[in-house]
């Protein structure tokens, strides 16, 4: 029984196309994250969502944008896909913002 | 320079081996700090969590805290090939406008051969 999944595992796309991943968590938490990982395995926070309030947006461009709909669910459309963009999308999600967070298997995304 | 830095290895010892991992960090501000196991293509899992400085145990890994030194270590005894993985420290603060951020390392790839 997954507590964090993520849909699709892998997307191949082309440069100018919009796409979205969606996440969704069985464990009752409240927090929800988008981390962004490299190809060097650097994580780094997109974005989180506590109770469907937005509560971290990092540096992200524009074209990134989440949406939760409630607080299991929280996706992640990307408008006007780059190259720059291939990367490991996971979503995470924890209790409290001070808690461990669980990890989903990630998106596995690449603009050709 | 980098809010946390990790040894990024790689690292290759043989089964049974003491392993150590460690990251240094510069923002005082973190409190909490973690540990996480990344195997090929999955999510990373969490091994330890701690908060306060000195060593916790779980089992055949010690994480220890040094806040004024501002180095965190991760110990793994008796290691077994399942072990090889890629570790990342994580640390976070508890307030502010960076409260639920977690700052993540660079992982240290580990290979435990038998």
């Amino acid at each position: 029984d997954t507590a964090v999944s993520q849909t699709p595992k892998y997307l191949v796309t082309q440069m100018g196309n919009d796409k979205s991943i969606k996440c969704e968590q069985n464990l009752g938490h409240d927090t929800m994250y988008w981390y962004k990982q490299d190809s060097k395995k650097f994580l780094k926070i997109m974005f989180s969502y506590n109770n469907k309030e937005l509560i971290i947006n990092e540096t992200v461009p524009n074209r990134f944008s989440p949406k939760s709909p409630d607080k299991a669910h929280l996706n992640l459309h990307i408008n006007s896909l780059e190259l720059g963009d291939s990367a490991v999308y996971f979503c995470a999600s924890s209790q409290e913002r001070n808690s461990p967070l669980h990890f989903g298997n990630g998106t596995r995304l690449t603009v050709t | 320079q980098k809010e946390v830095e990790q040894d990024p290895g790689p690292l290759s010892v043989p089964e049974g081996a003491i392993v150590s991992l460690n990251c240094t960090y510069s923002n005082s501000a973190f409190q909490y700090f973690m540990w996480y196991r990344q195997y090929s293509r999955k999510g990373p899992e969490l091994l330890m969590y701690t908060y306060s400085s000195g060593n916790k145990e779980d089992g055949r890994f010690t994480a220890q805290v040094d806040k004024s030194s501002k180095y965190i270590s991760l110990f793994i005894r008796d290691s077994q090939p399942s072990d090889s993985a890629t570790y990342l420290c994580a640390m976070g603060v508890a307030g502010g406008t960076s409260y639920g951020k977690l700052t993540f390392g660079q992982g240290t790839i580990l290979t435990v051969h038998p």
